[in-house]
């Protein structure tokens, strides 16, 4: 057990719709970074998140964004959603903004159909 | 394009004998690198790392080792264990230390056989 959670496990919607993700990091953890797997693919960086703050994003699309509130839980908003967002999402957690070693939650499969 | 990459999906080993992994990269700038573990149904794991200062790094069973020209590296599990059996996903850092994002191959599925 990393200490991440992840919350729901499993999400099924259907196209056009929107979708809340919710991560909890270790206890102590200030940064948080989201990651896309979708099918045969290695996991994607999306955005990073450090103390409330954004800190670096990557190949996020901008129908998603994402939040950190004060108590460090973070979210990703997914909307107007297509097929070919269906993947697993991960949530992963640091002590700092320069850490190399993440710690990942179990992650949310998402399906859109 | 993929800056890094894992260019073998599968790797069968018999228990106790090496499991070689592999794991190519592009970007030169990379200076520190990663092996996570992934089982069905959960997150990865962090295994070991490597910084590009170094050329090898050991771990009990796990030894990562690091080839800056020919900017490969390789996981060694010796001796394997069934419980091996997992996904492993090579990642590099591509911000030197100042934004924790990684960059992750596709993963080599392992299945070490009793």
């Amino acid at each position: 057990d990393s200490g991440v959670t992840q919350t729901p496990k499993h999400l099924i919607t259907a196209t056009g719709q929107r979708v809340t993700l919710r991560c909890s990091p270790r206890s102590g953890d200030l940064s948080v970074y989201w990651y896309q797997q979708s099918l045969d693919q290695g996991l994607q960086f999306l955005i990073q998140y450090y103390n409330g703050e954004e800190r670096a994003k990557g190949n996020i699309l901008e129908r998603f964004s994402a939040q950190q509130f004060p108590d460090l839980h973070s979210e990703l908003n997914l909307s107007s959603l297509e097929l070919g967002d269906s993947a697993l999402y991960f949530c992963a957690s640091s002590p700092r903004t320069s850490d190399y070693e993440q710690y990942f939650g179990p992650g949310t499969r998402l399906t859109v159909t | 394009d993929q800056q890094v990459k894992q260019n073998s999906p599968s790797l069968s080993v018999q228990e106790g004998r090496i499991s070689i992994l592999n794991c190519d990269y592009t970007n030169s700038m990379f200076d520190y690198f990663l092996w996570y573990k992934k089982y069905p149904a959960e997150g990865p794991t962090f295994l070991i790392s490597i910084s590009s200062i170094k050329d090898k790094n050991e771990d009990g069973r796990f030894t990562v080792f690091l080839n800056k020209s020919a900017k490969h590296l390789s996981l060694h599990i010796v001796p394997s264990q069934p419980g091996d059996s997992a996904v492993y996903f090579c990642a590099a850092s591509s911000y030197g230390g100042s934004q924790g994002n990684l960059i992750f191959g596709k993963g080599t599925k392992l299945s070490v056989k009793p």
